[in-house]
């Protein structure tokens, strides 16, 4: 069955520091990549996602996440965090094919300390 | 673009009632839609596929006569929890899959405490 981990359940950073978040997945064939962000009250909102082509993948606010095949991970980063940026994110699967299913990690809670 | 709203954003009900909660597509059609449950610090969950004009497709171990699913139209989708008790106090959350991106797109969530 298809698996999702996120390493990092809660991370604080200052305001400029750098950011990496960790995801992992099990499934041993084509994928759909998914980064989403929480922010608090809010909805999900898209980050941004990878289908196929470039590996290193920009989406919205500064944010880019690199898929490694060989390592099965799809890590989100940010050169420059800001205090907006504190927000849960969630790392998302879908395997390719006909299936429609997304399977979330648990998620990594983000504090950005101005 | 694509924003999808759900109603009541929170409903308190005593135990053994029945709550349906509705999941709007806005300004897109969505042939298929999908409801989560999300528990306290845990992600969300998978429930069901809802596919407009036919049955929706359940998730293991979700029990499909206690959540049932209505997708009528290609903008709504509803999800009834009936007989509620104090152990379906959830956030429910739906999303709406917009096909030419194959992205899904989700909603505000619904917090359903039952008493």
């Amino acid at each position: 069955a298809q698996s999702v981990s996120q390493h990092n359940h809660h991370v604080i950073l200052s305001e400029a520091a750098s950011l990496e978040l960790g995801c992992n997945y099990s499934y041993g064939g084509t994928v759909n990549l998914f980064w989403y962000v929480q922010y608090p009250g809010q909805h999900l909102q898209l980050l941004l996602k990878y289908f196929s082509g470039d590996p290193l993948v920009k989406g919205i606010k500064g944010f880019e996440a690199e898929f490694i095949k060989s390592k099965f991970s799809f890590n989100l980063r940010k050169p420059s965090v800001q205090w907006s940026d504190t927000a849960e994110y969630f790392c998302a699967v879908k395997a390719g094919g006909a299936t429609n299913k997304l399977i979330f990690g648990t998620g990594t809670l983000l504090a950005v300390q101005p | 673009g694509a924003v999808v709203s759900q109603h009541p954003s929170r409903v308190i009900c005593k135990s053994g009632t029945s709550v349906k909660i509705e999941c709007r597509s806005l300004d897109f059609q969505a042939t298929t839609m999908f409801w989560y449950r999300q528990f306290p610090k845990q992600s969300l969950m998978l429930m069901a596929t809802s596919n407009e004009g036919s049955k929706a497709t359940y998730e293991q171990g979700v029990e499909k006569d206690k959540f049932l699913i209505n997708h009528a139209s290609l903008t709504l989708s509803t999800l009834t929890v009936t007989s509620a008790h104090p152990e379906d106090s959830s956030f429910y959350i739906c999303s709406a899959r917009v096909l030419a991106v194959e992205t899904q797109y989700f909603g505000p969530g619904t917090r359903l405490l039952v008493l």
